[in-house]
């Protein structure tokens, strides 16, 4: 079993919709989730950094933990055109190196 | 310059050549990374160094050869490498190694093709 498990896609939404993208993971240890957006041609991006369950919001984006089900999502209010790109979850404990990584979902906003 | 740099941002070598990709990290870190990226696949971690010292070598073969000369630089030395090393080639920084709560900030990456 993967450490944690991400739905490729492609996703292509109209301009202005709401979009949720998601991940799972497989150990309870996992406290740190990340997501990172990444442009064609360019290397990720830290876009969203949550600790532990709850929600976290930074203008239009939304990150979402939800650790008894070892679910992790980021919601993009108003999507733009600017917004496609590939998403990538991340996870890591408290003590380990190693960060999991999610394939990445690709992201097309039509306007 | 700001963040982490990566050097060419593309090459094209043979399977004989010798060429070496760079990363400078300006974030003030103590721990970079490298990492290989493939279509349809999760980042593939290969090296990590902590303080310049090497920590973890994801049994990479050998005609990957990495090089820390301080917390600042990093360098991927390669060698007889073969079509299916295609890939980006990404560099990462973080300020600690083994800290949950310190997350990595990548270069843009170097687009390797081998012919």
């Amino acid at each position: 079993q993967k450490e944690v498990e991400q739905d490729p896609g492609p996703l292509s939404v109209p301009e202005g919709a709401i979009v949720s993208l998601n991940c799972t993971y497989s150990n309870s240890a996992f406290q740190y989730f990340m997501w990172y957006r990444q442009y064609s041609r360019k290397g990720p991006e830290l876009l969203m950094y949550t600790y532990s369950s709850g929600n976290k919001e930074d203008g239009r984006f939304t990150a979402q933990v939800d650790k008894s089900s070892k679910y992790i999502s980021l919601f993009i209010r108003d999507s733009q055109p600017s917004d496609s790109a590939t998403y990538l979850c991340a996870i890591t404990t408290n003590t380990g190196n190693q960060f999991y990584f999610g394939t990445g979902t690709s992201l097309t906003v039509i306007p | 310059e700001t963040g982490v740099t990566q050097t060419p941002r593309h090459l094209v070598m043979g399977m004989t050549n010798k060429k070496s990709l760079k990363c400078e990290q300006h974030l003030g870190h103590n721990a970079m990374y490298w990492y290989k990226q493939s279509a349809k696949k999760p980042l593939e971690l290969m090296f990590v160094y902590n303080f310049k010292e090497q920590t973890e070598n994801n049994s990479v073969p050998s005609r990957f050869s990495p090089e820390c000369p301080n917390s600042s630089h990093l360098f991927l030395h390669l060698h007889t490498l073969q079509p299916e090393d295609s890939a980006l080639y990404l560099c990462a920084s973080s300020q600690e190694v083994r800290a949950g709560n310190q997350p990595q900030h990548f270069g843009d990456g170097t687009r390797l093709s081998i012919l």
